[in-house]
């Protein structure tokens, strides 16, 4: 059974603060996913993964970076916390053989003061 | 890119009646169309999916269609249970340019008994 874990549930921080996100699969997937969840905009990707140390912007990069060195783990970093980064981000992960079946973990409602 | 619209936004049902969502995409290339279902406060899961060089998917209680001309497919739910209420989305992508899915902004079905 395919398992996706994230660091945090919840998770407050304040403006300026430099936020990691952990996300962490244990079926050896190659290609990782990082989404932010607003209500009425659905799940918008901020950056992918194929590889180690490879990663693509996806369609709302603006304000994050992250760190794949190694397989299991991808992180989301947010270099500066804003408010407007409040949200609830999804980690996802899918392997090549099944390429297109994206397994999520369970999300990080993250709150920005 | 992809731009997924999926409609309607929020939808009520009596139990045991049909539940209808609608889903369209604007690049023709797109090959793969994913729902998922994500339950109150769970992460988004993998009901059904459907490939390009298939017309019709079903799964028990649900189905899906797709129409490649008119680039629009959707999901069917017949016998509508409390249980299937949840918020629904639709995605798509080209699994010849890359892993990433662009969902629509997701659909709030209701049932109710």
């Amino acid at each position: 059974d395919v398992k996706v874990t994230q660091s945090s549930r919840y998770l407050v921080k304040r403006t300026g603060e430099k936020v990691f996100l952990e996300c962490v699969q244990d079926m050896d997937h190659e290609n990782m996913f990082w989404y932010r969840q607003d209500p009425g905009l659905g799940l918008r990707l901020i950056y992918f993964s194929y590889d180690v140390k490879m990663k693509e912007k996806g369609d709302i990069p603006e304000g994050y970076s992250v760190s794949r060195e190694k397989k299991e783990r991808f992180s989301l970093i947010l270099e500066s916390a804003s408010t407007n980064q409040t949200s609830m981000y999804l980690c996802a992960s899918s392997s090549t053989r099944l390429r297109e079946t994206q397994y999520f973990g369970p999300g990080t409602r993250l709150l920005v003061l | 890119g992809e731009n997924v619209e999926q409609h309607p936004s929020t939808l009520s049902v009596q139990e045991g009646d049909s539940a209808v969502i609608k889903c369209t995409y604007s690049d023709s290339a797109s090959n793969y169309f994913p729902w998922y279902k994500q339950e109150l406060g769970k992460r988004p899961q993998l009901i059904i999916d459907i490939r390009s060089n298939v017309g019709e998917k079903k799964d028990q209680r649900i189905a899906v269609t797709l129409n490649k001309t008119a680039k629009h497919f959707s999901l069917h739910i017949t016998e509508t249970q409390p249980e299937d209420s949840a918020v629904y989305f639709c995605a798509a992508s080209n699994s010849n340019s890359g892993y990433a899915l662009n969902f629509g902004k997701g659909t709030s079905l209701l049932v109710t008994p």
